[in-house]
């Protein structure tokens, strides 16, 4: 069974503080791996999309990695802000046309 | 260019009843997905549609089903609701033919929060 899994299940960092979430998956054969951002009551935005023959891909402040070996994901946020404050979600399709599997997320609080 | 629109944002039911959501993809989206957002499950993958046609379906029962227009626009209808329906009902639309595919980027409206009372 295609499993995703985050961690940690959530975190508190301090304002300009740096931090990493971990993405762990099963799904094979891999075909990409996407991380969202979802602010409280708001739906998912994209953050970064990989596919297997990429190791790292930014968007602004955030990064995002990739060892399609281990089967693992990290995505990197640099100086923290407030508003960074959501919860960010992992999400891996397989290479078979079909459903993505998600993760359960991992709730960021960004405290001033 | 406007979002993904969702209607109505909130919603009150009780047991029993059906409820209809709709979704408005971003102009020249053809493909729009459906996901079910709770605390204790995370986001689980309703349905798929390109084109008018049901591309994929997730592991929901029966009572959970969906359309798309001739214009892309998508509902999904619940019936005989439950008290564990409640949830928060989000619609995604992108420009390629699978949600997930490897170029797709799937943008997501603010969804329908449901309450099953």
């Amino acid at each position: 069974k295609n499993q995703v899994e985050q961690s940690p299940q959530s975190l508190i960092i301090l304002e300009g503080k740096n931090c990493t979430l971990q993405c762990n998956y099963t799904v094979s054969p891999f075909s990409n791996l996407r991380w969202y951002k979802q602010d409280t009551g708001r739906g998912p935005v994209s953050l970064t999309i990989m596919t297997f023959s990429e190791n790292t891909k930014s968007n602004g402040r955030y990064t995002a990695t990739l060892d399609a070996d281990t089967k693992q994901s990290s995505l990197h946020i640099t100086a923290s802000q407030l508003s960074d404050s959501a919860s960010y979600i992992c999400v891996v399709k397989g290479t078979n046309a079909g459903k993505s599997t998600f993760g359960d997320g991992t709730t960021l609080t960004v405290k001033p | 260019k406007a979002g993904v629109t969702q209607t109505p944002r909130y919603l009150i039911k009780t047991r029993g009843q059906q409820v209809t959501l709709s979704c408005s993809p971003i102009s020249g989206h053809r493909s729009v997905s459906w996901y079910q957002q709770t605390p204790g499950q995370g986001l689980q993958f309703l349905f798929e549609y390109f084109s008018e046609t049901q591309r994929n379906k997730g592991n929901f029962p029966g009572r959970f089903s969906g359309r798309q227009f001739s214009n892309s626009r998508s509902e999904m209808n619940v019936s005989t609701l439950e008290l564990g329906d409640s949830a928060l009902y989000l619609c995604a639309s992108s420009l390629a033919m699978f949600a997930g595919a490897v170029t797709d980027t799937q943008y997501f409206g603010p969804g329908t929060r449901l309450t099953v009372l």
